[in-house]
């Protein structure tokens, strides 16, 4: 079974923080992917990579960057951490450029700033 | 504009009762679309997709979902509920030529009640 491990399951910051969400897959997929879920809102895209080194915007990508230096690897950095961050961080993994129906979701990182 | 809607936040229904969640989306482009559920504490899991071809999917557990295009809808369906299909729902498309983004609905939170 392919997996999308989500390195915390529960992470507690303080406003003003760098925060690191850390996301590995292991099936050599070429895309991942961050989102957030919110009550009321769904799942938002934030930041998708098609491969290594190679980064998107996706919806809403204010307050957040990210980091694929490897391809099993994508990770999530808030570089200062605000309280309206406060949610949970889904990343997705996708062997095929396009291809959506391949998509392979972590089990999240709820991120509580304080 | 591009969009998802799921009107229905919270679906009560009792177990063995036929359910039905909605799904509508606004666009003038092609569109490829996905239900996803999620259980508790876990990540999403695809339960089925329509890509072209025959409007009605069937996917896991039972569910089933129809492509309608002239009123812009797939809503999902499952003539028999059991208490493990409580979990949140969500429709997701994909708007061709837009890049290629996967925008979710808010969610339908589905309780199956003995």
């Amino acid at each position: 079974d392919v997996k999308v491990t989500q390195s915390s399951r529960y992470l507690v910051k303080r406003t003003g923080e760098k925060v690191f969400l850390e996301c590995v897959q292991d099936m050599d997929h070429e895309n991942m992917f961050w989102y957030r879920q919110d009550p009321g809102l769904g799942l938002r895209l934030i930041y998708f990579s098609y491969d290594v080194k190679m980064k998107e915007k996706g919806d809403i990508p204010e307050g957040y960057s990210v980091s694929r230096e490897k391809k099993e690897r994508f990770s999530l950095i808030l570089e200062s951490a605000s309280t309206n961050q406060t949610s949970m961080y889904l990343c997705a993994s996708g062997p095929i450029p396009g291809q959506y129906e391949k998509l392979f979701f972590g089990s999240g990182t709820q991120l509580s700033v304080l | 504009a591009q969009s998802v809607t799921q009107l229905d936040s919270q679906v009560p229904v009792f177990e063995e009762a036929p359910v039905e969640l909605r799904c509508n989306y606004s666009s003038s482009v092609s569109v490829y679309l996905f239900w996803y559920v999620q259980y508790p504490n876990q990540g999403l899991q695809l339960l089925l997709k329509y890509l072209s071809g025959s409007t009605l999917v069937k996917g896991i557990n039972g569910f089933e979902a129809e492509f309608n295009k002239s009123q812009t809808s797939f809503h999902l369906r499952k003539p028999s509920v059991h208490i493990s299909d409580t979990a949140e729902y969500f429709c997701a498309v994909r708007f061709t030529g837009g890049g290629n983004k996967l925008t979710f609905g808010t969610g339908t939170q589905l309780k199956v009640e003995l």
